[in-house]
């Protein structure tokens, strides 16, 4: 079956310390990707989003994610968190042809001063 | 200009009471769809409609109907509401709901069902 996977619940990182979120899908020779933010209280927002190309995609907020055919990932990252980059974070995918989009189960992160 | 709307914000129903939420997007943009989050689950999506006149089911469609009343709206009913319909629903809209579009969601309506 078709699916994002997203292996970390919940995270915590230092105020200024990097960022990584792991995704993974299964099945889609040709995925189109996606990481979405929800903030407390509100509807999801597009962070950034791979389709072809450049395997590294930049995206708003200083984040960044990487496409590894090979590892079937498509990671989340920042170099250096702010307090306001609490959230959720899901990634999100069309896996095969026009099937819709499938969403992990979410990533809270926290952060601390 | 507003993007997604949603009312209400939060409704507080009894099993078998029936209600609408209503979504309505103005971005001229031809696809809609409901999502429901629960946690620990991601969000689900119920139904869509890739354009005006048109609906389809998506994972999670038991219980619900929607009606797309106009390019703009498009709406989720729930006929005789369950405990399980308990969640956070979203409603999104896409420019043509070509799979590389990103998706607009609105704030939420917050349903708790009792």
């Amino acid at each position: 079956a078709q699916s994002v996977t997203q292996p970390d619940i919940h995270i915590t990182v230092s105020e200024g310390a990097s960022l990584e979120l792991r995704c993974n899908y299964s099945y889609g020779a040709t995925p189109y990707l996606f990481w979405y933010v929800q903030s407390p209280g509100q509807g999801l927002q597009l962070l950034l989003k791979y389709f072809s190309g450049d395997t590294l995609v930049q995206g708003i907020k200083g984040f960044e994610a990487e496409f590894k055919r090979s590892q079937s990932s498509f990671n989340l990252r920042k170099p250096s968190v702010h307090w306001s980059d609490a959230a959720e974070y899901f990634c999100a995918g069309v896996l095969s042809g026009n099937t819709p989009l499938v969403f992990g189960k979410g990533t809270r992160l926290s952060v601390i001063a | 200009n507003a993007g997604v709307t949603q009312t209400p914000k939060f409704q507080v129903l009894k099993t078998g009471q029936s209600m609408t939420l209503q979504c309505a997007q103005d971005m001229n943009h031809n696809s809609m769809y409901w999502y429901r989050q629960d946690p620990g689950m991601g969000l689900r999506l119920i139904y869509y409609s890739a354009s005006e006149g048109t609906t389809d089911k998506g994972e999670v469609p038991n219980g619900y109907n929607v009606s797309r009343l106009n390019k703009r709206e498009f709406s989720l009913r729930l006929e005789s509401a369950a405990p399980s319909q308990t969640s956070v629903y979203f409603c999104a809209s896409s420019e043509i709901g070509a799979v590389q579009e990103t998706q607009y969601f609105g704030p939420g309506t917050r349903l708790l069902v009792l």
